[in-house]
């Protein structure tokens, strides 16, 4: 079945900090995927997403590469900043059915 | 306003109580899901629905049901509440497959806890 693996948490950094979550997944067919953001008190929403190998999703200075020889999809920031603090969730989904997601990632950015 | 809105936010209920959670969206899609959020295990699907006449049992839809009273609206119900069914739940919607993302947007949450 298709499943999502992400790094445990929490993840404790100084502001402007480089952060790295890892994300590796398992699926059957050729998945499009995505980073989802919770911040608290809220819903997820999109943080940015990739549909095909090599390609790289970014928004508010994350990025990350879909890279299908290593089924990873890990997602960075060369900078962090206190408001980045929230819940990170790594997801697949199959032609926009089967959403499957990880456990979610807790970021603590401290000033 | 909210594109999806969840209510109520928050609800603490006693065991065996039947609880709704309603949820409605102004995005025009299609498709509506309910996912529960428990510390650790991520989201799991509930239940989805793909349009009004179409419902699916998700991972773990034991406990529970749903209706789709109209496109924009989208129930779920527990019949007897139990503890273990303390969690965060979200609604979601999508569009009906029109890009190959099927990006979900949700509704901000309605934490239920059963004593």
């Amino acid at each position: 079945g298709n499943s999502v693996t992400q790094m445990e948490g929490p993840v404790t950094l100084s502001e402007e900090a480089f952060l790295t979550i890892n994300c590796t997944y398992t699926a059957t067919g050729y998945p499009s995927l995505f980073w989802y953001v919770q911040y608290p008190g809220e819903g997820l929403q999109l943080l940015l997403k990739a549909t095909k190998a090599d390609d790289k999703g970014s928004n508010k200075g994350f990025e990350a590469t879909y890279r299908k020889e290593t089924t990873s999809f890990h997602l960075e920031k060369g900078s962090v900043q206190v408001s980045d603090s929230a819940v990170y969730f790594c997801a697949l989904s199959i032609y926009g059915q089967n959403f499957v997601f990880g456990p979610g990632t807790r970021l603590s950015v401290l000033p | 306003d909210a594109d999806v809105t969840q209510t109520p936010r928050n609800r603490i209920t006693k065991t065996g109580k039947r609880i709704m959670l309603e949820c409605s969206q102004t995005k025009g899609h299609d498709r509506m899901y309910w996912y529960r959020q428990d510390p650790g295990l991520g989201l799991r699907l509930i239940y989805y629905s793909f349009d009004v006449k179409d419902i699916n049992k998700g991972e773990i839809s034991d406990g529970y049901s749903v209706s789709r009273q109209a496109q924009a609206k989208f129930s779920l119900s527990l019949e007897s509440a139990i503890p273990n069914q303390t969690a965060l739940y979200f609604c979601a919607t999508s569009d009906l497959g029109r890009t190959d993302t099927g990006e979900l947007f949700f509704g901000e949450g309605s934490r239920l806890t059963v004593l």
